[in-house]
């Protein structure tokens, strides 16, 4: 099993619509609580980082962390085509490196 | 412009031809990685740096060489490629172990295929 389990999709979507996007792992230990956007034919970059659990919100974007299930989420409202992307969650634990799920890619259509 | 810069972007080798992918950063960041990208394994990790002169393996180390002569720079070898490492290569840079929040830094990646 692996530590990070993430759907790869495709997910599509209309433009306007919300967009859960979620991971679950089986570590305990992690912290430390990221998602990743990545374009097609660029570099993953930091999108959202949470520490604890609950909501964090950014704009359009909403990380939320369930520590007692194991499991995040990322929520879009009001997806854009912009948003279309391969989405990565990321978690670590003090004293380690991130440890990546395998992506969500996401098409979001006009 | 803070970044990690690799080269080459794109590069189609034959098998057995050495070759090195170069990264650079301008962060001052002590920590470098070496990541490969395959459709349904995500990002693995192939080997990392943790300062000057020090490397260790990551989870996908075989067939692949690194070293870290100065701070910034972290070239990544294939000294014999094969067709298994056709594959979508991110460098990434971090300040430093548990000295914020882990936040990786990516470079543009470099799409290698081996024939």
């Amino acid at each position: 099993q692996k530590e990070v389990e993430q759907d790869p999709g495709p997910l599509s979507v209309p433009e306007g619509a919300i967009v859960s996007l979620n991971c679950t792992y089986s570590n305990s230990a992690f912290q430390y609580f990221m998602w990743y956007r990545q374009y097609s034919r660029k570099g993953p970059e930091l999108l959202m980082y949470t520490y604890s659990s609950g909501n964090k919100e950014d704009g359009r974007f909403t990380a939320q962390v369930d520590k007692s299930s194991k499991y995040i989420s990322l929520f879009i409202r009001d997806s854009q085509p912009s948003d279309s992307a391969t989405y990565l969650c990321a978690l670590r634990y003090a004293g380690n490196m991130l440890t990546f799920g395998g992506g969500t890619r996401l098409m979001v259509k006009p | 412009e803070a970044q990690v810069t690799q080269n080459p972007r794109y590069l189609i080798t034959v098998t057995g031809k050495k070759l090195t992918v170069t990264c650079s950063q301008n962060m001052n960041h002590e920590y470098m990685s070496w990541y490969r990208q395959d459709p349904g394994l995500g990002l693995r990790q192939i080997y990392y740096s943790m300062n000057v002169e020090v490397t260790d393996k990551g989870d996908v180390p075989e067939g692949y060489k690194v070293s870290r002569k100065e701070k910034r720079n972290f070239p990544l070898i294939l000294e014999s490629p094969s067709p298994n490492q056709t594959s979508l290569y991110f460098c990434a840079s971090n300040l430093g172990y548990g000295r914020d929040t882990g936040e990786l830094f990516f470079g543009e990646g470099s799409r290698l295929t081996v024939l």
